[in-house]
């Protein structure tokens, strides 16, 4: 695998489910990032990590839980969701403070396609 | 707060003909970074180009190139010699300076390439 993996890619839950999806980069990066593009909103940032610390957390809404075990994983819990947190959920990953400026991009996973009924 | 506008939510071009795609930000940052991603059907998020604030030299990736006009906040992307396979959303990011930063995202354009 390379790049930033992303599973499941497609999920469809019920609002008393419990799923996890799960995000796996492959680059050597100590950041990850959770972002959720939703059809009426511009893409929104909602976890940042650095080197496995949460160092940003978007006022998200408790029944999304993340988990960053170590910094090529990450996790985002989903518990009691809503039909509006349906949307396509985006992992991303970065070299954070390294020389060179291009080592700060951030590269995307394919995302999770979420569906909540 | 920093925001991201992007004025076009939809564009189109001529096959082999050159489109250009408006941004405008809005920031107080002096170190930040701008950004151009794609994301075509398969819905993975693409980097295009990126430009650093502090260089006053627009970027260029074969095809794609910027206008960065600092002092207005704008910037826009060039798309030269349009192809079938740049028909895709496009979005305007901006980051500011170094380390884990958000990208903060434009609202996006869908731009349709005509045969």
């Amino acid at each position: 695998e390379t790049g930033v993996t992303q599973t499941p890619r497609h999920l469809v839950m019920g609002m008393t489910n419990k799923k996890s999806l799960k995000c796996e980069q492959h680059l050597g990066h100590n950041a990850m990032y959770w972002y959720k593009q939703s059809a009426k909103k511009p893409l929104e940032l909602m976890f940042v990590y650095n080197f496995k610390e949460q160092t940003e957390n978007n006022s998200v809404p408790s029944r999304f839980s993340p988990e960053c075990p170590n910094s090529s994983h990450l996790f985002l819990h989903l518990h009691t969701l809503q039909p509006e947190d349906s949307a396509l959920y985006l992992c991303a990953s970065s070299q954070a403070g390294a020389s060179g400026r291009r080592n700060n991009e951030q590269f995307f996973g394919p995302g999770t396609r979420l569906t909540v009924l | 707060a920093q925001t991201v506008t992007q004025s076009q939510p939809e564009m189109s071009v001529q096959e082999a003909e050159t489109v250009t795609l408006s941004c405008t930000y809005d920031t107080s940052e002096s170190d930040y970074y701008l950004f151009w991603y794609k994301q075509p059907p398969s819905r993975q998020m693409i980097l295009v180009i990126r430009q650093e604030a502090y260089k006053q030299q627009n970027a260029t990736e074969n095809r794609f190139s910027v206008n960065f006009q600092k002092a207005a906040k704008s910037f826009s992307l060039k798309i030269s010699d349009s192809q079938l396979g740049d028909a895709a959303m496009y979005f305007c990011a901006y980051r500011r300076g170094q380390g884990a930063q958000k990208l903060v995202f434009g609202q996006g354009t869908r731009l349709t390439i005509n045969p």
